[in-house]
């Protein structure tokens, strides 16, 4: 079984819905991060969250929530999604012990289209 | 601003061939160094974490560090098809977040 799972995979939406991403994982980490993938721009931190209490904005927050309902349990929300979100959102954890620390685990990904 | 800087490419290298990858970095603090690789609509995946200077072997890659100069390289050595990917480099410091490059493309040529 995968250590870091999202849902859904994929996902076609319209204009000013709202949509919730959701990631888990196994691994047992209390980090957790969100990106977005555009091509040409490479991996782009939306949010991260270093414990259960903890929530941080990354470089490109707008337009975003988060919630960490649990050490395995990290969502990502867009409020009313608009065209330019659409993307490919990954969801990450790390364990900051220990060598090899912040070294990321992907989960596979969600396809994202708004239209 | 951290930044993480890589040239996009394409890089084309024949097969069997040494591939060259180059990343420099802003902060001089930065501390944990990370190249991974990302198949098209593909996950990254770790290939090699380097923490002081030199270089570091694993199989057929060897990261390569130079804090003195901001660099971290990443050599492939015989290049396979299944070597054709885009790269991201990766940095951080201390315990806190990553900052990723936009990665470089290589195409191995058969």
């Amino acid at each position: 079984d995968a250590d870091v799972t999202q849902t859904p995979r994929n996902r076609i939406t319209k204009t000013g819905k709202r949509i919730m991403l959701e990631c888990s994982q196994t691994k047992g980490h209390d980090r957790m991060y969100w990106y977005r993938q555009d091509p040409g721009l490479g991996l782009r931190l939306i949010y991260y969250s270093f414990d259960v209490k903890d929530i941080n904005k990354g470089e490109i927050s707008d337009g975003y929530s988060v919630s960490r309902q649990a050490q395995a349990k990290f969502s990502l929300s867009l409020e009313s999604a608009i065209p330019n979100q659409t993307a490919l959102y990954f969801c990450a954890t790390s364990d900051p012990m220990g060598q090899g620390a912040e070294t990321q685990y992907f989960g596979p990904g969600t396809r994202l289209l708004v239209l | 601003q951290k930044e993480v800087e890589q040239n996009s490419g394409p890089l084309s290298v024949p097969e069997g061939a040494i591939a060259s990858l180059n990343c420099t970095y802003s902060d001089r603090v930065s501390q944990s160094f990370f190249w991974y690789r990302q198949y098209s609509g593909k996950s990254p995946e770790l290939i090699m974490s380097i923490y002081s200077n030199g270089d570091k072997e694993d199989g057929r890659f060897t990261a390569q560090l130079n804090k003195a100069s901001q660099y971290v390289s990443l050599l492939i050595r015989d290049s396979q098809p299944s070597d054709s990917a885009t790269y991201l480099c990766a940095v951080t410091e201390g315990y806190q977040k990553v900052t990723f490059g936009t990665g470089t493309k290589l195409q191995v040529i058969p």
